[in-house]
């Protein structure tokens, strides 16, 4: 069985702030994806990385896959009300193993 | 009507009701899946269809039971649950079953379930 833990499970910090959530996993996976998904709504891909070491950027938010491909880190800087949500990552091999979350709440 | 759509947004049953969640794509996608999201367990996988056939069914309880009539239509149908069923019932589709690392699935908006 794949397992992806996130961490911090919950988040809630002032707006401006910056912040990081992880995503670990002990199994290799051959990509990575990152969705957030909003109260009342589906998970929303943002990101995918493929290559061991990649960095992609998104506005304000930086996605990093770990150079072994079996973890991943989602910065945000300065944090907006709009960036609340439930953030999950997902690893692909044959299937794709999404984590446990991360609840993230922005305090105007 | 765009993307993923599902009905009902909420549902609430009896342990001995029968009822059905339904899910559309218009997106021209050859899979779709069911997920169920609970508040302490990780999105869960619970069925794939690849082309309106069953690929995929992860130790799934019968009291669940797929059907995809074609490749744009998903139902979920529901009978005799356990309170502990309630959650978040997700659909979503993809390009296809297995693809490549860019292989993005699509959701719907959920339903909202809750057994009494």
């Amino acid at each position: 069985t794949q397992l992806l833990e996130q961490s911090p499970q919950f988040l809630s910090i002032q707006e401006g702030e910056n912040l990081t959530v992880y995503c670990n996993s002990s199994s290799v996976f051959s990509s990575l994806q990152w969705y957030r998904q909003e109260p009342g709504e589906g998970p929303v891909l943002l990101v995918t990385v493929v290559t061991g070491g990649e960095v992609k950027k998104l506005k304000r938010l930086t996605f990093q896959f770990g150079d072994a491909r079996k973890d991943s880190s989602l910065h945000i800087t300065a944090a907006q009300p709009g960036d609340t949500g439930l953030y999950l990552c997902a690893g692909r091999n044959e299937k794709l193993t999404f984590g446990t979350g991360t609840r993230l709440t922005i305090i105007p | 009507e765009t993307g993923v759509t599902q009905t009902p947004r909420h549902l609430v049953m009896g342990m001995t009701n029968k009822k059905s969640l339904k899910c559309e794509q218009h997106l021209g996608h050859n899979a779709m899946y069911w997920y169920k999201q609970s508040a302490k367990k990780p999105l869960e996988l619970m069925f794939v269809y690849s082309l309106e056939e069953r690929v995929e069914n992860n130790s799934v309880p019968s009291r669940f039971s797929p059907e995809c009539p074609n490749s744009s239509h998903l139902f979920l149908h529901l009978h005799t649950l356990q309170p502990e069923d309630s959650a978040l019932y997700l659909c979503a589709s993809s390009q296809d079953w297995r693809g490549g690392s860019y292989n993005e699935q699509f959701f719907g908006p959920g339903t909202r379930l809750t057994v009494l």
